[in-house]
């Protein structure tokens, strides 16, 4: 069964520093690409972040360009999420998505609120 | 950028009833389109994928069409579990995502 494990969350001020990781287990991790996606709440999803096989290809949506890295340890079978001057509307459960065209699996979500 | 806006907001449905959701892209998506389900508390779940493909698993009851800019998911027949929050998705410059603003379908 294919699970995804996100952790790490947490609550946090203003420009400060979160590390959520995700971890997979029954599939071969490395075989597929994966995303980071967030939904603020009592709001829609938002996509925030992709990483292909190898890790050589990554790409960022604007709102978190600069401030967050994505990042995986196929040996560990973990997607990271290393997020930085995080802002109060960055709050939200972060959600990682395993893609095969598609996002075919999703985690539970991990919180991460942001306030002073 | 496209735009995926989809309709209604809410569906107040009572189970036995047929569902039709809409979302209606900005402009032609052909058929590079996915439907999602997600209920309280949980992440989202792939229904339908490439406007009209079933998922691993989802029952038959679930059905999409269309294409271009206009997408349908109807779920034919309403079953207690299928009350949830439905959103669609398009990958406009890949890999970005955009996703719908949501259709949640409440029990009547």
């Amino acid at each position: 069964e294919v699970q995804l494990v996100e952790s790490g969350g947490g609550f946090v001020q203003p420009g400060g520093s979160l590390r959520l990781s995700c971890t997979a287990s029954g599939f071969t991790f490395s075989d597929y690409e994966m995303n980071w996606v967030r939904q603020a709440p009592g709001k829609g999803l938002e996509w925030i972040s992709y990483i292909n096989k190898n890790g050589g290809n990554i790409n960022y949506a604007d709102s978190v360009k600069g401030r967050f890295t994505i990042s995986r340890d196929d040996a560990k079978n973990s997607l990271y999420l290393q997020m930085n001057s995080l802002r109060a509307e960055d709050t939200a459960v972060y959600y990682c998505a395993r893609e095969f065209w598609y996002l075919d699996n999703w985690g539970q979500g991990t919180l991460v609120t942001v306030s002073s | 950028e496209i735009v995926l806006t989809q309709s209604p907001a809410t569906l107040s449905l009572s189970p036995g009833e047929r569902a039709t959701l809409s979302c209606r892209a900005s402009q032609s998506v052909t058929t590079y389109l996915a439907w999602y389900q997600q209920k309280p508390g949980q992440g989202p779940r792939l229904l339908i994928y490439q406007a009209s493909k079933r998922a691993t698993g989802i029952p038959a009851r679930f059905s999409g069409s269309g294409s271009g800019t206009d997408f349908t998911l109807t779920i034919s027949s309403l079953e207690p579990e299928d009350f949830a929050i439905y959103y669609c998705q398009h990958r406009q410059d890949w890999p970005a995502l955009t996703f719908g603003g949501g259709t949640k379908v409440e029990i009547k």
